[in-house]
């Protein structure tokens, strides 16, 4: 059970590129989740999926797309990579119900220059 | 709006001696609380939940946290620090009413000396 995975680890991109970050949970969890980590802020959530097929913006979604075609995979697109779009990357899951704790990826370290 | 404050961006303690984290939150309703604990370079990990019932919740690695609704916090604690337990931690609230979103805490970086 690997739990939540992502690729890649650290990626460095010029402005104006585009990407996509893999997100893969074996859990078998409905709900999955983008959060973006910068110094002394905190997590941002960024979007979220409740299943297959559904997703909905959260805090910060401005710059970000993502799909939900399976279970398992959550990949968040970056389009046209801006400055401020350098952060800490993070996806994570939980099964159902708003008490329930969530697991998190060990995050892709994202440098836009 | 729900939202939570970490008010110390860094806690120092000797090895041995008692550690607090301190937590407050805002809800409009009643809350979901909840600590994660993050090592250099890796993913939140969950240590404790507040869902309901006994305001003090035993969770991972010997730590606890104390519910006070008059209050509102939800202040971390572990009666003996270890310099593993040196680290990040969050404090995050959901609304009860909210399903699916978690706002977090800014963080607090906890430094355990020998």
């Amino acid at each position: 059970n690997a739990g939540v995975t992502q690729t890649p680890k650290f990626r460095i991109l010029k402005i104006g590129q585009s990407m996509t970050l893999q997100c893969t949970q074996d859990m078998n969890h409905n709900y999955m989740y983008w959060y973006r980590q910068d110094p002394g802020m905190g997590l941002k959530l960024i979007y979220y999926s409740v299943g297959a097929g559904i997703t909905d913006k959260g805090e910060v979604p401005n710059g970000y797309n993502v799909s939900r075609s399976t279970t398992e995979d959550f990949p968040l697109r970056l389009e046209l990579a801006a400055p401020s779009q350098t952060s800490v990357y993070f996806c994570a899951s939980s099964s159902q119900g708003p008490y329930e704790e969530q697991y998190f990826g060990p995050g892709t370290r994202l440098t836009v220059t | 709006a729900q939202s939570v404050a970490q008010p110390e961006d860094q806690v120092n303690v000797a090895e041995g001696n008692p550690l607090t984290v301190k937590c407050t939150y805002s809800v409009s309703g009643n809350p979901y609380l909840f600590w994660y604990v993050q090592y250099p370079n890796r993913g939140l990990q969950f240590l404790l939940k507040y869902i309901t019932g006994d305001n003090l919740v035993k969770g991972s690695y010997g730590f606890e946290a104390e519910f006070n609704k008059s209050q509102t916090s939800f202040h971390l604690k572990k009666p003996s620090a270890l310099v593993s337990d040196s680290a990040l931690y969050f404090c995050a609230v959901r609304d009860r009413s909210n399903d699916y979103k978690l706002s977090f805490g800014a963080g607090t970086t906890v430094t355990v000396r020998a």
